[in-house]
């Protein structure tokens, strides 16, 4: 069965740093594109980051240069390091699968249960 | 970037009712388009992608449409169960992703 688990959620001040992970278990975990999309309370889904199967990583304006993903195979985990944290920040973090199917890629199969992130003074 | 706009945001409906969601493309994304549906407290479902293909598992009162820069999520008999927000999201541009804001449906 595949799973996604995230922690490392919690409050954090305002220009505060946390790191988020994704425990990924149930499927090759190397083979599969991984991304993380965040909501905030009452609010739509914002796509954060995505990392390749070879560590290529991408990411949206609003956390460019201040989000960095990454992946351990290994260990069959993602992670989000987060710095410079604003209030705008505040929202449920998932981690998401994206499997590859014939050529492209249909969109997010699995999801975790999200990570509340909460950045305030 | 590819912007996404969901319309109606919030419908109103009853057990039974045929019910269509519209999500608008700022430019063509070919059937790069899928829809989730996301119910309180929960992560979102992967309803419909490439447009219009079911995801495994997903009844096939739901069915999707559209290519280029319009596209429709249909529920054709909507369920208790069917109470939910949905989103569309363009994967044209992977993996730099966009999601329409949402379309609440509630109980008339």
């Amino acid at each position: 069965e595949v799973q996604l688990v995230e922690s490392g959620g919690g409050l954090v001040q305002p220009g505060g740093s946390l790191r988020l992970s994704c425990a990924a278990s149930g499927f090759t975990f190397s083979s599969y594109d991984m991304h993380w999309v965040r909501q905030a309370t009452g609010k739509g889904l914002e796509w954060v980051s995505a990392i390749g199967t070879a560590g290529d990583t991408y990411y949206p304006g609003s956390v460019k240069g201040r989000f960095t993903i990454s992946r351990e195979n290994a260990k069959n985990s993602l992670y989000l390091q987060m710095n410079s944290l604003r209030a705008g920040d505040t929202a449920v973090y998932y981690c998401a699968r994206a499997p590859l199917v014939g050529a492209t890629f249909p969109g997010f199969d699995y999801w975790g249960q999200g990570t509340l992130v909460t950045v305030s003074s | 970037d590819i912007q996404l706009t969901q319309s109606p945001s919030f419908l109103s409906a009853s057990v039974g009712d045929r019910v269509t969601i519209t999500c608008r493309a700022s430019q063509g994304i070919s059937s790069y388009l899928a829809w989730y549906q996301q119910k309180p407290g929960k992560a979102p479902k992967l309803l419909i992608y490439a447009a219009s293909t079911l995801q495994s598992g997903v009844p096939s009162r739901f069915s999707g449409s559209g290519s280029g820069t319009e596209f429709t999520l249909t529920i054709s008999s909507l369920q208790p169960e069917d109470f939910a927000t949905y989103y569309c999201q363009q994967l044209n541009s992977y993996p730099l992703l966009t999601f329409g804001g949402g379309t609440k449906v509630e109980i008339k």
